[in-house]
C-alpha cells in the first residue's frame, strides 16, 4: 500500500515567521512530488511540484526533496493570515501512477 | 491551466436516488480525473475517465455505483447512484495534459444525502 504521511496539525506560527511542512511518503518509485493549498470550502490550488532532489524557490514558497529519505518539505517565508490553509501533499509512483494524497497539514497564522 | 467548472456546486439528495455531475473544461485535456473527499479527510480517486472508452476505477469503486463517461476532450460526467447518507462527501473532478503529472481541480460538487 502506497502511503503519503503528513503531520495534521494544528501547525500554528506568528505572522512573518516561516511555516515548515513536512511530508513523507512510503514508494521509493515516486517520480513527482505536489504540494496543494486547500482554503476551508475550496478545491485544493496548485502552489508546487518539484522532481528532483535539492529545493525549489518560487516566490514565498520553497519545496525541497530528498529521495534517498522519503521526504519532501514546503517552506513558506514570511507568512501571512492569508497561508491559513489545510496544505496537501501528493505524490505520483512512476510514470503511470496515479496521484497519492496525503491527510493534509492544516495551517494558521496568527496576526 | 485552464477554466474548470463544475455542475452543481451543491445538491442535497434522497436516498436511493443517483445524481449526476458535469465537468466541463474551456480546453481541450489529456486526462480527467474524479475524486471524493470525504469529510475531515483528504482526496481519493475514484477513477480516470477515458475519451471514448470505459473509465479506469481504483480498487474499491464500481462502474455500477460511479458510472462515468467522457465523450470527448473537455467534458465529462460522474454520476453516484443509489446514493446512500455515507456518500455525503465533495466531489472533485481534476485535469492533466501529457502523462498527467501536474493535475488542476474543478471547484467541487459538495454532495448532501439524507
Amino acid at each position: 500500500q502506497k502511503e503519503v504521511e503528513q503531520n495534521s496539525g494544528p501547525l500554528s506560527v506568528p505572522e512573518g515567521a516561516i511555516a515548515s511542512l513536512n511530508c513523507t511518503y512510503s514508494d521509493r518509485g515516486s517520480q513527482s512530488f505536489f504540494w496543494y493549498r486547500q482554503y476551508s470550502g475550496k478545491s485544493p490550488e496548485l502552489i508546487m511540484f518539484i522532481y528532483s532532489n535539492g529545493d525549489k524557490e518560487d516566490g514565498s514558497f520553497t519545496a525541497q526533496l530528498n529521495k534517498a529519505s522519503q521526504y519532501v518539505s514546503l517552506l513558506i517565508r514570511d507568512s501571512q493570515p492569508s497561508d491559513s490553509a489545510t496544505y496537501l501533499c501528493a505524490v505520483k509512483s512512476g510514470s503511470q501512477g496515479n496521484l497519492i494524497f496525503g491527510k493534509g497539514t492544516k495551517l494558521s497564522v496568527k496576526p | 491551466s485552464a477554466v474548470i467548472s463544475q455542475k452543481p456546486s451543491r445538491d442535497i439528495c434522497q436516498r436511493g436516488t443517483s445524481l449526476t455531475i458535469q465537468c466541463q473544461v474551456d480546453s481541450q485535456v489529456t486526462m480527467m480525473f474524479w475524486y471524493r473527499q470525504q469529510p475531515g479527510q483528504s482526496l481519493t480517486l475514484i477513477a480516470t475517465a477515458n475519451q471514448g472508452s470505459e473509465a479506469t476505477y481504483e480498487s474499491g469503486f464500481v462502474i455500477d455505483k460511479f458510472p462515468i463517461s467522457r465523450p470527448n476532450l473537455t467534458f465529462s460526467t460522474l454520476t453516484v447512484s443509489n446514493m446512500s447518507p455515507e456518500d455525503s462527501s465533495i466531489y472533485l473532478c481534476s485535469v492533466a495534459w501529457g502523462g498527467g503529472d501536474t493535475q488542476y481541480f474543478g471547484p467541487g460538487t459538495r454532495l448532501t444525502v439524507l
